[in-house]
């Protein structure tokens, strides 16, 4: 166990839809990241906050979105879905935002998108 | 940019085997490289890092790599495999930039008995 937690374990929704997936790092970490593991595009990072700011952006589409809470617990909202959406969703967390750190997974997001 | 890139997608080895498991990357500055561990519907479990000094590093479940920088390679290696070792494994770079990682395509190890 990580210590990362990610909600829904799964998700089946429409095309057209709306999702939020949730994410609580590991105590005390300040730094949370999100990837997409697709099976044409395996591993892609999506999205990087530290302490509520963004601090970088990856290959995130602009139907996505996230942001970082005051508890730091995160958020990545995703909208009007496609079927290429359909992917399994991770939340990393790390204590500090820079290289080297190791990021630690939660046990990701499976969404379906029919 | 940087980019990494695992020679074999799938590796079939017997219980007691070597495992190698290649890995390149390109960086045009000095990395930090990981490799990672993903159990069946499970998230990534880190199992080494290099970030400076020693080059050969040694990690969890007997796994070690080395850091080649002439050769720009990251293999990973464990001297006799165990059927639990059967998982996909991905490489991955980070530059002194940021922390973002970016991943090879994994390379799904086979353990046969």
């Amino acid at each position: 166990d990580s210590g990362v937690t990610q909600t829904p374990k799964h998700l089946i929704t429409a095309t057209g839809q709306r999702v939020t997936l949730r994410c609580s790092p590991r105590s005390g970490d300040l730094s949370v990241y999100w990837y997409q593991q697709s099976l044409d595009q395996g591993l892609q990072f999506l999205i990087q906050y530290y302490n509520g700011e963004e601090r970088a952006k990856g290959n995130i589409l602009e139907r996505f979105s996230a942001q970082q809470f005051p508890d730091l617990h995160s958020e990545l909202n995703l909208s009007s879905l496609e079927l290429g959406d359909s992917a399994l969703y991770f939340c990393a967390s790390s204590v500090h935002p820079t290289s080297g750190y190791e990021q630690y997974f939660g046990p990701g997001t499976r969404l379906t998108v029919t | 940019a940087q980019s990494v890139t695992q020679l074999g997608s799938h590796v079939s080895v017997s219980e007691g085997a070597l495992v190698l498991l290649r890995c390149n990357y390109s960086s045009s500055v000095p990395p930090y490289l990981f490799w990672y561990v993903q159990y069946p519907n499970q998230g990534l479990q880190l199992l080494l890092k290099y970030t400076t000094g020693a080059t050969l590093v040694k990690g969890i479940n007997g796994f070690e790599a080395e850091f080649k920088k002439s050769e720009t390679s990251f293999h990973l290696t464990k001297p006799s495999a165990h059927m639990s070792d059967a998982a996909e494994y991905f490489c991955a770079v980070s530059d002194n930039a940021g922390n973002m990682l970016t991943f090879g395509g994994g390379t799904r190890l086979m353990v046969k008995p």
